[in-house]
């Protein structure tokens, strides 16, 4: 049992490339989440999925889309890279989508943008 | 403006003492709060969660207490061991809302 896998684990990216960060969860789970960590911030929320077919923005979606393109699959893109989106990315998933169920967490993508 | 804030930034304990992290919440909206646990290199982790109808809810040695109106949460375990440390993160959220808003995080060592 996965849980929420994300790849890839490490990437370094110059200013003004792109990239896919691909996320899939083998729970069932209807709800998916990106969060980015940074140093003093905590987890703050990019974009989420409450269910197949949707997606709404978080706290900081700008440099950012999103694609929920199953009900396992979740990825985020980033069309132009700045050094700001330095950061570890975490997808998530939840069962319900409801502030009450628990979030369960990937691994992360460690992000370095030069 | 941060909505939830955890304003210790680290915490060192002997192992078998108490260990009392602590969270505040600026948000009277938020009925849901939970303790996620994260260790290097890893995604973070469910710990524990409390609704605003309890005031107390407890799971071995990790107890939640929420006091509404100080908008204060703290995550007590008892006693503390080596493995217990991590950086613990305090969420909150609506219970019929779709995002939760974490706290910065608290380190924890705990010394044996």
């Amino acid at each position: 049992n996965a849980g929420v896998t994300q790849t890839p684990k490490f990437q370094v990216l110059k200013t003004g490339q792109s990239m896919t960060l691909q996320c899939a969860q083998d729970m069932n789970h209807n709800s998916m989440y990106w969060y980015r960590q940074d140093p003093g911030m905590g987890l703050r929320l990019i974009y989420y999925s409450a269910s197949e077919g949707t997606t709404d923005k978080g706290e900081v979606p700008n440099g950012y889309n999103v694609s929920r393109l199953n009900k396992r699959e979740f990825s985020l893109r980033l069309e132009s890279a700045a050094p700001s989106q330095t950061s570890v990315y975490f997808c998530a998933s939840s069962g319900q989508g409801r502030g009450n169920s628990p979030l369960h967490f990937g691994n992360g993508t460690r992000l370095t943008v030069t | 403006d941060q909505q939830v804030k955890q304003n210790s930034p680290s915490l060192s304990v002997q192992e078998g003492r108490i260990s009392i992290l602590n969270c505040d919440y600026t948000n009277s909206m938020f009925d849901y709060f939970l303790w996620y646990k994260k260790y290097p290199a890893e995604g973070p982790t469910f710990l524990i969660s409390i609704s605003s109808i309890k005031d107390k809810n407890e799971d071995g040695r990790f107890t939640v207490f929420l006091n509404k109106s100080a908008k204060h949460l703290s995550l007590h375990i008892v006693p503390s061991q080596p493995g217990d440390s991590a950086v613990y993160f305090c969420a909150a959220g609506m219970e019929y809302g779709n995002k939760l808003v974490f706290g910065a995080g608290t380190i924890l060592r705990v010394k044996s």
